[in-house]
């Protein structure tokens, strides 16, 4: 199992440039989540979803937008980068608690959020 | 809105001391604490998770405790090595359908252990 991966892993670009970071996991998990990480600020939610087909905004969403066509996939789009998109973008993967209740001896691993390596983007 | 506080932001100690990290939360209604390790440019690796039906839960040298009523988790680290310096988050997930798992997270504390 490869687990979560993120593609790029580093990217510059330019004020007014788009880009499309990719998350992709193996685990067939059903929630799936785009963080970002800056300086002194920890982790905060930019989007998630919560299957295949269905987004959601989190508590940063301005200037990103996303899209989960497969399950296993989450993409994270920026349409127009700006200079405060500078950051750190983590991605992650769950079970929802419905998988969950059928996982009962499972322990507490299975009720945990899978990270990603995360990609560096700086925007000038 | 949940809001999650670690103290210290940081801490340095010399090898072998045992140490204590706080995280504090403001809404009790919670589903779990997880406290995640984070090394230099890398991913988070969850080290333990409280149910909030627990009190606490131990992984070799490292025992986290949790307090839902007051709002607060411990994560105690026996004998530091230099191999435990990274940055450590706490996250809460809050309880609720609607919550799809979400966490939030601490601003992190940064450990660095001197031989």
């Amino acid at each position: 199992n490869a687990g979560v991966t993120q593609t790029p892993k580093f990217r510059v670009l330019k004020t007014g440039q788009s880009m499309t970071l990719l998350c992709a996991q193996d685990m067939n998990h059903e929630y799936m989540y785009w963080y970002r990480q800056d300086p002194g600020m920890g982790l905060r939610l930019i989007h998630y979803s919560v299957g295949e087909g269905t987004t959601a905004k989190g508590e940063v969403p301005d200037g990103y937008n996303v899209s989960r066509l497969k399950k296993q996939n989450f993409l994270l789009g920026l349409e127009s980068a700006a200079p405060s998109q500078t950051s750190v973008y983590f991605c992650a993967s769950s079970y929802s608690p419905e998988t969950m209740r059928f996982r009962p001896l499972a322990g507490n691993s299975t009720d945990t959020q899978y990270f990603g390596p995360g990609t560096r983007l700086t925007v000038l | 809105k949940q809001e999650v506080t670690q103290i210290p932001a940081a801490l340095s100690v010399p090898e072998g001391e045992n140490l204590v990290l706080n995280c504090s939360f403001t809404d009790s209604a919670i589903y779990n604490l997880q406290w995640f390790r984070q090394d230099p440019g890398k991913g988070l690796t969850s080290l333990l998770l409280i149910q909030s039906s627990q009190r606490e839960q131990t992984s070799g040298r490292l025992n986290a405790s949790l307090d839902k009523s007051s709002g607060r988790s411990t994560l105690y680290i026996a004998a530091s090595q230099p191999g435990d310096s990274a940055t450590y988050l706490c996250a809460v997930r809050l309880s609720g359908g609607t919550s799809y798992g979400k966490l939030t997270f601490g601003q992190g504390t940064i450990l660095t252990v001197h031989p």
